[in-house]
């Protein structure tokens, strides 16, 4: 039994540069959420999808952040131009269909020095 | 947005006490969930609560939903180390495919 899974794990890049994140969701769950957490705080919503079709973007999301799921499977998230204000964990979750529940992925712990 | 004020902030206390923490809402939620979270870790899912009064137990954590769903509480009874983390409420909003919207969590440590 797989959870979800990301990679990598930690990241670290200088400023202005582009990173890519992946998500790789728990099997036959239809639906993959973003969220990004900073310290001292809860995860923050940014985008989700359902199969496919990305269905919700948070404000926080600015045009430097765009999110894919090509295939309706695993995810991937790029951050161009990377900020120091980018610097989080940025975190993936996937929900069943007909389920309100949850579950993350381990997270990637972003750094932009 | 849908706050959720957790309380305390940060929490901590001898093995073997009894704890509650707190999540509280103006906004009413269809359903709210559970979480402990470690650190560098993801957030792992104990609970969801879906009907407003329900008590749900899991071993010696025991969650209550409250009966206008605008609030839930965490009860953990003879605290041991292995509890220690972050406790992070969330409800589930349906206007955003379910997108769940987190309080800051409380953070508990446990100590021997």
């Amino acid at each position: 039994d797989t959870g979800v899974s990301q990679d990598p794990r930690h990241k670290i890049t200088k400023r202005g540069q582009n990173v890519t994140f992946r998500c790789d969701p728990i099997s036959e769950h239809n639906r993959l959420y973003w969220y990004r957490q900073t310290l001292g705080q809860g995860p923050e919503f940014l985008t989700y999808f359902q199969n496919e079709a990305q269905l919700e973007k948070s404000r926080l999301l600015s045009n430097r952040f765009s999110a894919e799921r090509p295939k309706g499977s695993f995810s991937t998230l790029e951050i161009q131009r990377t900020e120091q204000g980018d610097s989080a964990m940025y975190l993936c979750a996937s929900s069943p269909p007909q389920s309100v529940e949850q579950f993350f992925g381990p997270g990637t712990r972003l750094t932009v020095l | 947005t849908q706050l959720l004020e957790q309380s305390p902030q940060f929490l901590s206390i001898q093995e073997g006490e009894n704890l509650t923490v707190y999540c509280n809402s103006s906004s009413v939620f269809s359903s709210l969930q559970w979480y402990r979270q470690e650190p560098g870790e993801g957030p792992v899912l104990l609970v969801t609560v879906v009907t407003g009064g329900e008590v749900k137990k899991l071993k010696r954590l025991t969650f209550q939903f409250g009966d206008a769903r605008k609030d839930s509480s965490l009860h953990i009874t003879a605290a041991q180390t292995g509890d220690t983390g972050l406790y992070l409420c969330a409800g589930a909003n349906p206007n955003s495919g379910y997108a769940l919207n987190f309080g800051k969590g409380t953070s508990l440590l446990v100590t021997p």
